[in-house]
């Protein structure tokens, strides 16, 4: 399995509401990352989680919460997002993060803030 | 921190031609390049990597070249297609603390290649 399986594919939430990403992959990568992009733009990194633990938080706002429940689970817990928080979330997954290795990306979720 | 300039910004090509595009890095400790290619409403996906030991790798129609001095590297799509028509993504890796290394991209690159 070199996949890496991110849902939902689509979410609409309100700016009052609680959602979860999800994301999941069995390659046995130790290194898990969540990206957010916009349109036309670069994928920007958020955060990194390495043996399960968050190793960066790229100055993101509280309202992002990130979760590694084990080696194979990466979650995103959102809560009072803004529209501008509307984007493409990217998760991805490396067998490291101190070597220099591929990056497998998910297929993302496409989230819009009404 | 590392800082990866990509250029040009949009590239429109004839099918059966060559396109070329180009990226900067800033952070010579830098030791792995990998251009990721970005369909339409779908996940980047790495097309090829080269890594700092390295000065040109090639897969097919596609090549990258890197030259570590002048801290540039490229991608070459030889006998374009109209599959090809997409974003390009450059990346390097940046170290941070404990040595861990992440990705920075460049702004992309969108590929029109004309039939």
């Amino acid at each position: 399995d070199t996949e890496v399986t991110q849902t939902p594919k689509h979410l609409v939430m309100g700016m009052t509401n609680k959602k979860s990403l999800k994301c999941e992959q069995h390659m046995g990568h130790r290194a898990m990352y969540w990206y957010k992009q916009k349109a036309k733009k670069p994928p920007e990194l958020m955060f990194v989680y390495s043996y399960e633990k968050l190793s960066i938080n790229e100055s993101v706002p509280s309202r992002f919460s990130p979760e590694c429940p084990n080696s194979s689970l990466l979650n995103l817990h959102l809560h009072a997002l803004q529209p501008e928080d509307s984007a493409l979330y990217l998760c991805a997954s490396s067998p490291y993060t101190h070597v220099n290795t591929e990056a497998f990306f998910g297929q993302g979720t496409r989230l819009t803030v009404v | 921190g590392e800082n990866v300039e990509q250029h040009p910004s949009t590239l429109s090509v004839q099918e059966g031609d060559s396109a070329v595009i180009k990226c900067t890095y800033s952070d010579s400790a830098s030791n792995y390049f990998p251009w990721y290619k970005q369909e339409l409403g779908k996940r980047p996906q790495l097309i090829i990597d080269i890594r700092s030991n390295v000065g040109e790798k090639k897969d097919q129609r596609i090549a990258v070249t890197l030259n570590k001095t002048a801290k540039h590297f490229s991608l070459h799509i030889t006998e374009t297609q109209p599959e090809d028509s997409a974003v390009y993504f450059c990346a390097a890796i940046k170290f941070g603390r404990r040595s861990q290394g992440n990705l920075i991209f460049g702004k992309g690159t969108k590929l029109s290649v004309k039939p």
